[in-house]
């Protein structure tokens, strides 16, 4: 059954270092997300990104932020200079398009910033 | 109006029990109600998911109910397994436009055995 696959599972960086995550969709997928989890908290959206362009970004997802799909199979997520609140879970999703509304997770990326 | 209410907040059941989480929404955009399942150090999974032309979805021991008027919706878990021992996560978003899932904030399951 095809899944969204992320790397690295665990990442920890120092503040004020550049990270980037990366999300392979599923391959048929046209929708792309980012999600934070901090721990023991809600899931909340930080990004979705549709025809190589973000459609809508949280208030969370600020200039220190950015995506990309570099290529037909990787989406990714910057973060310019991680500040220790950066600390979370990170979930990427993806979803087919039109009707079928559904979002498929990721199984994250456990982002520490020391 | 954007935010999803979810209570209760961690509950248990006995194994053949039923499980009920309830969530609450303001916003009458949303069409979409999905639920989500989480084992800890795992991404969401989706469990079931509604629209809101129907009252009611079933798929297997997992149950939807919606009630559009008052703008809640929930899960049942019928005969309860330890294995449904997770959080669980209702959300919301108006779907046909790619949006956002808003999610609450969550439920911990435990069934005890």
């Amino acid at each position: 059954e095809p899944e969204v696959t992320q790397t690295p599972s665990h990442q920890v960086t120092q503040m004020g270092q550049e990270v980037i995550l990366r999300c392979v969709p599923i391959s048929n997928h046209l929708y792309f997300y980012w999600y934070r989890q901090i721990l023991g908290q809600k899931v909340e959206f930080l990004v979705s990104f549709y025809n190589n362009e973000i459609s809508e970004k949280s208030e969370i997802f600020d200039d220190q932020f950015s995506v990309e799909r570099p290529d037909g199979s990787n989406f990714t997520l910057k973060i310019r200079s991680t500040k220790l609140e950066d600390s979370a879970m990170y979930f990427c999703a993806s979803r087919l398009q039109g009707n079928d509304y559904e979002q498929y997770f990721g199984p994250g990326t456990r982002l520490t910033v020391t | 109006q954007q935010q999803v209410k979810q209570s209760p907040q961690s509950l248990i059941v006995q194994k053949g029990g039923i499980s009920i989480i309830n969530c609450a929404y303001e916003n009458t955009a949303f069409d979409y109600f999905p639920w989500y399942q989480q084992f800890p150090g795992k991404g969401p999974a989706l469990l079931i998911a509604i629209r809101p032309d129907v009252s009611e979805k079933k798929e297997g021991r997992f149950t939807i109910s919606f009630n559009k008027s008052a703008k809640q919706f929930s899960l049942h878990i019928m005969d309860s397994q330890p294995g449904d021992s997770a959080t669980y996560f209702c959300a919301a978003s108006e779907g046909e436009y790619g949006n956002k899932l808003v999610f609450g904030a969550g439920t911990i399951l435990r069934v005890k055995s």
